[in-house]
């Protein structure tokens, strides 16, 4: 595709409940990367992918947080039972080759009630 | 543990005013050296960079001299204009293939 493509773009959930969240790189990009972006602040790294390895998952916050790229393309982040804590944007970003210039999606605004 | 540091905003400054947004890091190793933009409603955009000591990064106006002896990268723009209102990110990697690591942002505004 054109860019890197996140959806949904808003998420509404109920404290509790587990949501997923997709992103779809630019093809042919190796690496993606998941960061989680509070209000008011800058993006916090969450994990790293080099095609389908997690090679870097040091800045998930919880075990509630799981995120997979089974072949090596679309990546989700799951999160589950859902706290209002977890509301934020979450970006995702790919590269070719771990290189530079990360080409980020506009986010999903997670908003948890 | 490596951080950057950026100052506080917002920032609101006249059209064609001088704008300096100052960012520090953490000297740890030598880092490469990012400003991203971030537009209302619009993802994160790459806006300069540079990957060693003394290197000035350049665009649409902007730009940023990294400076090893000051651990600084402060982004400059000699006359900003309305469409320049957005959040301005300061960044860095510490390692090849790593992950970046952001300041908190500045927002600026900038009125007519």
């Amino acid at each position: 595709g054109a860019g890197v493509s996140q959806s949904p773009r808003y998420k509404v959930a109920k404290r509790g409940q587990d949501v997923a969240l997709r992103c779809d790189p630019i093809s042919g990009h190796v690496s993606l990367f998941w960061y989680q972006q509070a209000l008011g602040q800058g993006p916090e790294f969450l994990t790293y992918f080099q095609n389908e390895a997690q090679l870097d998952k040091s800045g998930l916050p919880s075990d509630r947080f799981f995120a997979e790229r089974p072949e090596g393309s679309v990546s989700t982040l799951k999160i589950q039972r859902t706290q209002q804590e977890d509301s934020a944007v979450y970006l995702c970003a790919s590269s070719l080759e771990g290189g530079l210039p990360l080409h980020f999606g506009n986010g999903t605004r997670l908003t948890v009630t | 543990g490596d951080s950057v540091t950026q100052m506080e905003g917002p920032v609101t400054l006249s059209e064609e005013a001088f704008l300096t947004i100052n960012c520090t890091y953490t000297a740890t190793g030598y880092p490469s050296l990012f400003w991203y933009v971030q537009y209302p409603g619009e993802g994160l955009q790459l806006l300069l960079k540079a990957t060693k000591a003394d290197d000035k990064g350049s665009n649409k106006g902007f730009e940023a001299t990294y400076r090893k002896e000051t651990t600084s990268f402060h982004l400059e723009k000699g006359s900003v204009q309305v469409s320049d209102s957005a959040v301005y990110f300061c960044a860095a990697i510490y390692n090849q293939g790593g992950k970046l690591i952001f300041g908190q942002g500045t927002e600026l505004s900038v009125k007519p």
